[in-house]
């Protein structure tokens, strides 16, 4: 089983709301991921977490707020976003399958919306 | 850090013929280069794979092969049919922890 399940699927949300996007996987991966994706672009990453501690963080404005609460589950906390943030937001969890290879796998994503 | 490079960015075959994809990278450290397929409206899905210490790798319609020396990788698919018709990422790792990935390639397959 290689899921990685994300809610909600689509969200809308007005520039003064606070939301939250979902990220759960139960295949005992200790890294986890938040990358942001426009349309015809590759994934692009915002953060990572190992071993439920951030690892990297890509300079993502502090609106975008990511928070590991156990190692199945990854959250992204949404303040104050600007309609440029509107984006496939994707969650990825990834497992060591040798000594420096890590094989990685993404959730559905969910489709962002600010308005 | 790493670079990747992908071509085409966008390549049509008719169905039944091959389709090959190649990425080029810049850090001699990577060790590991995934290919990820993503279908509209859905999150890339990991295809295939292949590691530093192998030149080529084989599943069923789909290929993968890697030249070390010249710091290319290479998709290939044999057969191709319209659900092949995708975006499809390749993408380069050497710390484990993070994946560079290259630009796309948005491919067609004409039935």
């Amino acid at each position: 089983d290689t899921e990685v399940t994300q809610t909600p699927k689509h969200l809308v949300m007005g520039m003064t709301n606070k939301k939250s996007l979902k990220c759960e996987q139960h295949m005992g991966h200790r890294a986890m991921y938040w990358y942001k994706q426009k349309a015809k672009k590759p994934p692009e990453l915002m953060f990572v977490y190992s071993y439920e501690k951030l690892s990297i963080n890509e300079s993502v404005p502090s609106r975008f707020s990511p928070e590991c609460p156990n190692s199945s589950l990854l959250n992204l906390h949404l303040h104050a976003l600007q309609p440029e943030d509107s984006a496939l937001y994707l969650c990825a969890s990834s497992q060591r399958v040798a000594r420096g290879t890590y094989e990685q796998y993404f959730g559905p994503g969910t489709r962002l919306t600010v308005t | 850090g790493e670079n990747v490079e992908q071509h085409p960015s966008t390549l049509s075959v008719q169905e039944g013929d091959s389709a090959v994809i190649k990425c080029t990278y810049s850090d001699s450290a990577s060790n590991y280069f995934p290919w990820y397929k993503q279908e509209l409206g859905k999150g890339p899905q990991l295809i295939i794979d292949i590691r530093s210490n192998v030149g080529e790798k084989k599943d069923q319609r789909i290929a993968v092969t890697l030249n070390k020396t010249a710091k290319h990788f290479s998709l290939h698919i044999t057969e191709t049919q319209p659900e092949d018709s995708a975006v499809y990422f390749c993408a380069a790792s050497s710390t484990g922890n993070q994946f560079y990935f290259g630009t796309g390639t948005s491919l067609t397959v004409i039935p």
